[in-house]
């Protein structure tokens, strides 16, 4: 099974400042990685698919990078709905696994 | 726009079976680009994908659960559903139904969720 973790598991962000999560994967898991937000109450919601490529609607100041074991998450300028949990997920082996976690709050 | 809803019992007793279906609008779950399955989430455990089906029956489980799991379609009513045999307190978690995309050889991503049921096993 592919572990995937996150770090920091916490990062705290003034709104319009740029915020940069990790994701690492204990193997090659390619290009097989997607990113997804989750708010209090609500089901994840797709970001990023295939490491770098935007979900439907997903704006641009979302932006995915990495390949292998290494990932990156970037939000470029925080918006108050930006305010979240973010997870990775590995597609390239079964089972698909997820990432901890990082929560993304207001500084 | 595609919409998966969740329903069934939130509450199950120790050593029973958690049932949940997932009604889909707005797409097919005879579709050849998807696969149709189910993700729980703890607060402990975080976030597992437990299987999913594709519209001709294949299916696909998580080797921890795959002694107790089923996953079934019925595409002539749009429904594909989830069994969960001899559970435990471990098991109480939220649930949600997922579509997967198709990825080649390689799973796909989670695209949309259910809004999530919770699930808990209590006597």
């Amino acid at each position: 099974e592919v572990i995937m973790t996150q770090s920091p598991a916490a990062l705290s962000v003034s709104p319009g400042e740029r915020a940069t999560l990790s994701c690492r994967a204990t193997y090659s898991v390619s290009m097989n990685l997607a990113w997804y937000q989750q708010k209090p109450g609500q089901a994840p919601r797709l970001l990023i698919y295939g490491a770098s490529a935007r979900a439907t609607g997903i704006p641009a100041r979302f932006s995915g990078s990495g390949s292998g074991t290494e990932f990156t998450l970037t939000i470029s300028s925080l918006q108050s709905d930006d305010f979240a949990i973010y997870y990775c997920q590995q597609y390239h082996n079964w089972p698909f696994t997820f990432g901890p976690g990082t929560k993304v709050d207001i500084k | 726009q595609l919409h998966l809803q969740e329903s069934g019992p939130g509450l199950v007793k120790p050593s029973g079976t958690l049932s949940l279906t997932c009604t889909v609008s707005g797409g097919s779950t005879g579709s050849s680009s998807y696969y149709w399955g189910w993700v729980r989430q703890t607060p402990g455990k975080g976030l597992e994908w437990i299987g999913d089906i594709y519209y001709r029956g294949t299916t696909y489980y998580s080797p921890s659960l795959r002694s107790r799991v089923a996953i079934s379609v019925d595409t002539s009513k749009n429904q594909f559903s989830l069994t969960l045999s001899s559970v435990t307190t471990a098991d109480t978690s939220i649930y949600y139904c997922v579509r997967r995309s198709v990825n080649g050889r390689r799973g796909g991503w989670f695209d949309p969720w259910g809004q999530g049921t919770l699930v808990t096993v209590s006597s």
